[in-house]
């Protein structure tokens, strides 16, 4: 049973381009949150999808935008980016349902480095 | 703000002792903890949680205590090992789809 795959693993960007990053959820898994992982700190929560829609965001500027398709994989795109935006990104996947518990499983990863 | 908090940065603990690890929140609307643990390049790997209404969950050497009067919860591994070395976060969340809230983490080493 394939876990949570992010693509991908390293990414080096520089200033004002743009970046797209995915992942797969888990099998069974129908749920995506985006963390972003800066050094020394805990994951900060992006936004979650659910049902092909955003349905909660955390503290982010528009800069950073998300998509989940049908087959429950999700996009995370960053436009503009700049130094600050250096990091971890992680993708957790969770199912909603009563039995579930709703606990979120986390992908390994996509550093990305702006220059 | 930080919501959850994690005092310790890191700690370390012999092979076979106890290791503690503490954790406090700030919002008294959180209904449910997670314990997550991180080696370096891996994402965090879900440990052990425990729901609002209890005060303890155990799965076999980790048990994690809930104090909600002093919203504090802590992880207990015993006994340690030295393959529980890595970067311990305290979560927290309210509601069942909620996002969650993360603390800074605290690094276990466990030494021989």
């Amino acid at each position: 049973d394939a876990g949570v795959t992010q693509s991908p693993t390293h990414l080096i960007k520089t200033r004002g381009q743009q970046v797209t990053l995915r992942c797969s959820p888990k099998s069974g898994h129908d749920t995506v949150s985006w963390y972003q992982q800066a050094l020394g700190q805990g994951p900060q929560f992006i936004f979650q999808y659910y049902e092909e829609e955003e349905r909660q965001r955390g503290n982010f500027p528009d800069r950073f935008s998300g998509h989940q398709f049908p087959n429950y994989s999700s996009e995370l795109n960053v436009n503009a980016l700049w130094l600050g935006d250096s990091a971890l990104y992680l993708c957790a996947s969770s199912a909603r349902g009563l039995e579930a518990k709703n606990i979120q499983y986390f992908g390994a990863g996509t550093r990305l480095s702006v220059l | 703000d930080q919501q959850v908090k994690q005092n310790s940065p890191s700690l370390s603990v012999q092979e076979g002792r106890i290791s503690i690890l503490n954790c406090d929140y700030t919002n008294s609307m959180f209904d449910y903890f997670l314990w997550y643990k991180k080696y370096p390049a891996e994402g965090p790997t879900f440990l052990i949680s425990i729901s609002s209404i209890k005060d303890k969950n155990e799965d076999g050497r980790f048990t994690v205590f809930l104090n909600k009067s002093a919203k504090h919860l802590s992880l207990h591994i015993v006994p340690s090992q030295p393959g529980d070395s890595a970067v311990y976060f305290c979560a927290a969340r309210y509601g069942t789809a909620s996002k969650l809230t993360f603390g800074t983490g605290t690094r276990l080493q466990v030494t021989l």
